[in-house]
């Protein structure tokens, strides 16, 4: 069974908008992944956030992750139409090496 | 270089047969798993592997399932008498030294549809 939610399960956002996706999970964590995965198929990593880190910065993504409430979020800024895809989040454990997925959110970008 | 792959890209198959994925990690890479993703179940992960042991087993869902990896490279998921529920993509990651909990590599997955 999955661990973590995600919210929302779908977006639709005009291209230029910026993007929020929140994640939440039940355990403690060794770190929080973002991934992306586009047409059901193998996933790209985004960013890694490990649990003494708040903030993180990739680009046109930011990711905030806030451990007291096993919260992160995904920020996306400037959105383009290649941004369509499904972000997942994933969380590894404390002591342990797998990933456990939320649910996802599908994200269009309209042009 | 080269990333993960995987073959066949799709395998459909008849309820009751054996099939057999192969995953070909980055080389190098020591930490090596096996996630499924379907429509009732997400993203689940099934078997991690470091070097060729297999120190966590949990997400196998049934004696059905095996896996293994020989030199510390290639591995191979077997699902023996398959059902129809099995239908998913199957998704092989790597990762790299020391240990796993860092990004983690997909490939673009096996499609298994049991008929």
């Amino acid at each position: 069974s999955q661990q973590g939610e995600e919210d929302p399960q779908a977006l639709s956002i005009q291209e230029g908008e910026n993007a929020t996706m929140n994640c939440s999970y039940k355990t403690s964590i060794n770190n929080l992944q973002w991934y992306r995965q586009n047409s059901g198929r193998g996933l790209v990593h985004l960013i890694l956030i490990r649990s003494n880190e708040r903030e993180k910065h990739s680009g046109r993504l930011r990711v905030t992750l806030d451990t007291s409430k096993k919260s992160s979020s995904l920020l996306i800024t400037a959105s383009r139409a290649a941004d369509t895809a499904s972000y997942f989040c994933a969380t590894v454990a404390q002591g342990a090496q797998k990933l456990v997925f939320g649910q996802g959110t599908r994200l269009t970008i309209n042009p | 270089g080269a990333g993960v792959s995987q073959s066949p890209s799709n395998k459909v198959t008849e309820k009751g047969k054996d099939v057999e994925l192969r995953c070909d990690p980055i080389s190098g890479h020591t930490a090596l798993y096996w996630y499924r993703q379907s429509l009732g179940q997400g993203l689940e992960f099934l078997i991690y592997f470091q070097g060729n042991s297999a120190p966590d087993k949990s997400g196998l869902p049934s004696d059905r399932f095996s896996a293994e990896r020989t030199g510390g490279s290639v591995s191979t998921l077997t699902i023996q008498r398959t059902q129809q529920e099995d239908s998913a993509v199957y998704l092989c990651a790597s990762s790299p030294p020391p240990l796993g909990r860092g990004t983690q590599y997909f490939g673009p997955g096996t499609r298994l549809l049991v008929l």
